[in-house]
């Protein structure tokens, strides 16, 4: 079982819809989760972090579930520049080690 | 400020041949990481190192090595080439760990494509 899996996808949306991604991870000392961003044929970048209350930034909302192991990104009113990867990465504490996930793609859609 | 760079953006070598691929961040961050990015895979982590002078190996370190003889640079070393190595390499650089979710914050260079005949 991979460490962090994430649904590969990918997600057709129409511009304007609402699209959920979800995330596992096995490890249940995890300590911090991060969603990035990733175009295509480019570096990831932080998207958020997802903080134990779930936290919000514009469009984008991030949950953790740490009893059931699972972090969410949720996009409202989906943008055509929202097209992209979105990476589920988490930091076990204990020494170091982030995992990231293989990546959810999205294409939203005129 | 540049961020993290990376040199070469590409580069194509024949099996046996050996090179090396330079990192440099200008954040005076203490972290640096070398991935390596596989279609259907997540990153992986080849090596890292959290300070100048210190280095340690990630989960996939074999057939590579790595530098870190100044805070702001980082370097992967190649010794032998093979086509298994195929790959985009990205390095990433972060203030510190397990100090809060702002610090723990990776940033990328734009990544170096790797071609292995």
């Amino acid at each position: 079982r991979k460490e962090v899996e994430q649904d590969p996808g990918p997600f057709n949306v129409p511009e304007g819809a609402t699209v959920a991604f979800n995330c596992t991870y096995s490890n249940s000392a995890s300590q911090s989760f991060f969603w990035y961003r990733q175009d295509c044929r480019k570096e990831p970048k932080l998207l958020m972090s997802v903080y134990s209350s779930g936290n919000e930034d514009g469009r984008f909302t991030a949950q953790l579930n740490r009893a059931s192991q699972y972090i969410s990104l949720l996009i409202r009113d989906s943008k055509l520049s929202d097209s992209a990867t979105y990476l589920c990465v988490v930091n076990i504490g204990g020494g170091f080690k982030t995992i990231f996930g293989a990546g959810t793609r999205l294409f939203v859609k005129a | 400020n540049a961020g993290v760079t990376q040199t070469p953006k590409f580069r194509v070598l024949k099996t046996g041949q050996s090179m090396t691929l330079l990192c440099a961040q200008d954040m005076n961050h203490e972290y640096m990481y070398w991935y390596r990015q596989d279609p259907g895979m997540g990153l992986r982590l080849i090596h890292y190192s959290v300070g100048e002078g210190t280095t340690a190996k990630g989960e996939v370190p074999d057939g590579y090595n790595v530098s870190r003889l100044k805070k702001q640079n980082f370097l992967l070393g190649l010794e032998s080439a093979a086509p298994s190595q195929t790959s985009v390499y990205f390095c990433a650089s972060s203030f510190s760990l397990a100090a809060g979710e702002d610090e723990e914050t990776q940033y990328f260079g734009p990544g170096t494509r790797l071609l292995v005949l």
